[in-house]
């Protein structure tokens, strides 16, 4: 059974750059689309983006300048950077990794990571 | 972009009680609708894809229906364990822009 854990600093100081790892356990991260999605407390969800285990990435339009992924398969890892992060930033992230139907446009996020919390603030 | 809105935004109701959610996009996403619980603290489960199909392990009270704007969410018979948050995702938009609804609150009455 695939399983997904968040890591990485809790707290990010204004203007700096949020640094995550997910690692996959239980199974190969190779041939699958994996997810970052985020969720400030008391809010809904925020997708931000996918990346292929080629490397190939798709980003929320509205993160796309401060975005990067990245994806180690000898590690079973993939990473999430976000740039000159703000007190809006602040929220549990959540990686997920993205199942597919037969159909190119089915798509579902499944299992996700338990997340984590990160908080911006000097 | 698409956009997803749900109804109700919040529920009150009684174990044992059919309970229905519906969520509708702003333009056609034919059956590409997932549906999804999730409890406070914890991450989101997967419980429908595909508008309908029930993921592995959900309990068969759940099921999903729709296609093209409007969705619902229904679950048969409320138990326990149900009281939580459910958000609907599309994943229809190319390229990939995959949407939550704002979600629904179903609470004890």
């Amino acid at each position: 059974q695939v399983q997904l854990q968040e890591s990485g600093p809790g707290l990010v100081k204004p203007s700096e750059t949020l640094s995550l790892t997910c690692t996959v356990s239980g199974g190969s991260i190779s041939s699958y689309y994996w997810s970052w999605i985020r969720q400030p407390a008391g809010k809904g969800l925020e997708w931000i983006g996918r990346i292929y285990t080629s490397g190939s990435t798709n980003y929320n339009p509205s993160l796309k300048s401060r975005v990067t992924m990245s994806v180690d398969t000898s590690k079973n890892q993939f990473s999430l950077k976000l740039s000159s992060v703000t007190a809006a930033d602040t929220a549990v992230y959540y990686c997920a990794r993205v199942d597919s139907g037969r159909i190119w446009a089915e798509n579902w996020f499944d299992p996700w990571g338990q997340g984590t919390l990160v908080t911006v603030s000097s | 972009d698409i956009q997803m809105t749900q109804s109700p935004s919040s529920l009150s109701a009684s174990v044992g009680d059919r309970v229905t959610i519906t969520c509708r996009a702003s333009q056609s996403i034919s059956s590409y609708l997932n549906w999804y619980q999730q409890k406070p603290g914890k991450a989101p489960k997967l419980l429908i894809y595909a508008a309908s199909s029930l993921q592995s392990g959900v309990p068969s009270r759940f099921s999903g229906s729709g296609s093209g704007t409007d969705f619902t969410l229904t679950i048969s018979s409320l138990q326990p364990e149900d009281f939580a948050t459910y958000y609907c995702q599309q994943s229809y938009s190319t390229p990939p822009l995959f949407t939550f609804g704002p979600g629904t609150k179903v609470d004890i009455k």
